[in-house]
């Protein structure tokens, strides 16, 4: 079955200790998405990749990156995680970005940071 | 500026009752796109339907109907005869034909007792 496949399910960090979240997905879908979601909030979005194209919401924390080596795969880098960096993250995809597009969801990442 | 709104917090009812979920949006767009997603405990967000703005007819999915009334700006959700297995957090979102965000509700947690 297509999906979206994140990798840890759970990941537990240092405060201040580089960690890198993972997602792959075999839609062929050309549009990747990084989530952040706190307990009893609604996603909110971090940033995006359409193909290559790296496009960053103007309030993510510089704290924050990504890479994408290619269409499958897309990482979340989190330079220094601080305490409130603890969360769900959830990576989504999609086959563009406007129209009838619909964005699927992998299981999400939970963050622990001590 | 666009907003979702679902007013119920939180809903519980006994298994095998009817249940309907709230959802009101706001746009001035034309062309937009409305979504429901379930979050189960494990964290998946799940998508279960998109309704785009030209089409008003309700759509029924087994236990699933959802009733969509551009008069009132409402795209509410009902389960018949409820189970265990749709306690959730169910969020309503809104995207508008030209731009890649979701906007997103605050979640309706739903319980459904035995």
């Amino acid at each position: 079955d297509a999906m979206v496949i994140q990798n840890p399910r759970y990941q537990v960090t240092q405060f201040g200790k580089p960690v890198t979240l993972s997602c792959s997905q075999t839609l062929n879908h050309n549009v990747m998405y990084w989530y952040q979601q706190k307990s009893s909030q609604a996603p909110k979005l971090l940033f995006h990749y359409y193909d290559k194209d790296f496009n960053n919401e103007a309030d993510t924390p510089d704290n924050f990156q990504s890479r994408r080596p290619n269409t499958s795969f897309c990482f979340l880098d989190i330079r220094s995680p601080g305490l409130g960096d603890a969360a769900m993250y959830l990576c989504a995809t999609s086959g563009r970005t406007e129209g009838t597009d619909t964005q699927y969801f992998g299981p999400g990442t939970r963050l622990t940071v001590l | 500026a666009q907003k979702v709104t679902q007013a119920q917090t939180e809903i519980s009812v006994v298994e095998k009752e009817d249940v309907t979920l709230d959802c009101v949006y706001e746009t001035r767009d034309t062309t937009y796109y409305l979504f429901w997603y379930k979050q189960p405990p494990s964290g998946e967000l799940v998508f279960l339907i998109r309704r785009n703005s030209f089409d008003e007819q309700n759509e029924i999915s087994g236990r699933y109907s959802w009733n969509f009334q551009k008069s009132t700006s409402s795209f509410n959700f009902t389960i018949t005869a409820s189970q265990v297995v749709d306690s959730a957090v169910y969020f309503c979102a809104l995207r508008l034909y030209s731009n890649y965000q979701l906007i997103w509700g605050a979640g309706t947690k739903l319980i459904i007792k035995p």
